[in-house]
């Protein structure tokens, strides 16, 4: 299993410019999210999904996006990049049957 | 406001100089607490899960345990290669579905 896997690993945007994180698992786990980290704060939520077809907000979902159309795949949409969407985003799931959440290795994300 | 705290913030071990990584916590309705290791540029990998106040889990060097109020993670002679940043969160009841807060972590670097 290549467990969760998260395209680009780096990525340099301009102000206004949309993007979309890719986020794909392997694991067959129904729930799936997306965490921003940045200096001196620790991981914080901006969206998550239960399963295909559902998905909610979390902490920070302000100028982002996100659908679930398969159960495998959770991208991440930035509709206008603004400078303070610079940060390192995680992709994490979990089965519903555990408490357990396995991250991904991660994007950094610069937005000029 | 759920909060969760670590310290310190960085940690500086000679080999085999054992010590100890706070955790401490103000929530209500924890379900559990997590311990992740994170080095550089990688996603958090999963260490443990602790479920109730006396409970211990170990793997190699590391212990972590639980009480009402903090966790502990326990690093018995460490090698340079535990030298990572540790991440504590605490799983909390949260309606709809749980949340998971994170610390922002200890920077534990264990030098030859």
């Amino acid at each position: 299993n290549a467990g969760v896997t998260q395209t680009p690993k780096f990525q340099v945007l301009k102000t206004g410019q949309s993007m979309t994180l890719q986020c794909a698992q392997d694991m067959n786990h129904e729930y799936m999210s997306w965490y921003r980290q940045d200096p001196g704060m620790g991981l914080r939520l901006i969206h998550y999904s239960v399963g295909a077809g559902i998905t909610d907000q979390g902490e920070v979902p302000n100028g982002y996006n996100v659908s679930r159309s398969t159960t495998e795949d959770f991208p991440l949409r930035l509709l206008s990049a603004a400078p303070s969407q610079t940060s390192v985003y995680f992709c994490a799931s979990r089965s519903t049957g555990s408490d357990t959440q396995y991250f991904g290795p991660g994007t950094r994300l610069t937005v000029l | 406001e759920d909060q969760v705290t670590q310290s310190p913030e960085a940690l500086r071990l000679q080999e085999g100089e054992s010590s100890s990584l706070n955790c401490s916590y103000t929530v209500s309705g924890l379900r559990g607490l997590f311990w992740y290791r994170q080095d550089p540029g990688k996603g958090p990998e999963f260490l443990f899960t602790l479920y109730s106040a006396g409970e211990e889990k170990e793997k190699e060097r590391l212990k972590a345990t639980l009480t009402k109020k903090e966790s502990f993670l326990h690093i018995t002679a460490p090698k340079p290669e535990d030298s990572a940043t540790y991440l504590c969160a605490v799983y909390i009841y949260g309606g709809a579905t749980n949340k998971l807060i994170f610390g922002t972590g200890t920077l534990l670097a264990v030098q030859p």
